[in-house]
């Protein structure tokens, strides 16, 4: 299985720039996603295959990487985007990293 | 529009068999392929497996042992069957649509105990 490992949290300030990072065990070449997950919700796609912003998602999420290094970009962050973010790649079984606990000071 | 929306018991007692039914709306599950995923509570999330949209299934490999998804086309409904729950089972259960899973139901907790 490809292991997909996220730092555990972040803690910025509204209107800060903050990159959430997920490293895979080998190659997925750009078949990552991210996801996030507010308590109580299903997860909601933000990016699919690396970069590419999903309708209705703000222009403020953006993604990037490729291969075995993946970041998702929030900028600026917003008091609402308190919330856990997820990776996942599809290069195989989909497997997901365990998450960044995004908390806002 | 795309729905998804998960059903079944609540509480499962350990050992038996747990049955969940994903039934979906705005498109066929001949065109699209349903995942399941599951989550613990507080935890991660876990992909199970899924039905393709030709009818063949693919399982994880670390539940593949006691794992079963089926479907029915004409009801629009696939089926998730896991036997000898135990109480790591205890989870959200989630279906969701394959093309990078932008569309998932609102998920049912599954409470593994007797």
């Amino acid at each position: 299985d490809t292991v997909l490992t996220q730092s555990p949290a972040l803690a910025v300030s509204p209107g800060e720039r903050v990159t959430i990072s997920c490293r895979a065990s080998e190659s997925v070449s750009t078949r990552m996603h991210w996801y996030q997950q507010k308590p109580g919700q299903q997860p909601k796609l933000l990016i699919y295959g690396a970069s590419n912003l999903e309708s209705g998602v703000p222009a403020r999420f953006s993604g990037s990487g490729s291969g075995t290094d993946f970041t998702l970009t929030i900028d600026p962050v917003e008091a609402n985007d308190t919330a856990t973010y997820f990776c996942q790649q599809s290069w195989n079984d989909p497997t997901f990293g365990a998450g960044t606990k995004l908390e806002l000071k | 529009q795309v729905q998804l929306k998960e059903s079944g018991p609540g509480l499962v007692q350990p050992s038996q068999t747990l049955s969940l039914t994903c039934t979906v709306s705005g498109f066929s599950l001949m065109d699209y392929s349903v995942h399941w995923v599951r989550q613990p509570p507080g935890k991660g999330l876990e992909w199970m497996g899924r039905m393709k949209y030709d009818g063949d299934t693919y399982y994880n490999s670390a539940l593949k042992s006691r794992l079963s998804i089926s479907r029915d086309t004409s009801k629009s409904q696939v089926f998730l069957k896991m036997n000898s729950l135990q109480t790591e089972d205890t989870a959200i259960y989630y279906c969701t649509r394959a093309g990078s899973f932008a569309y998932w139901g609102q998920g049912t907790l599954v409470t593994v105990s007797s």
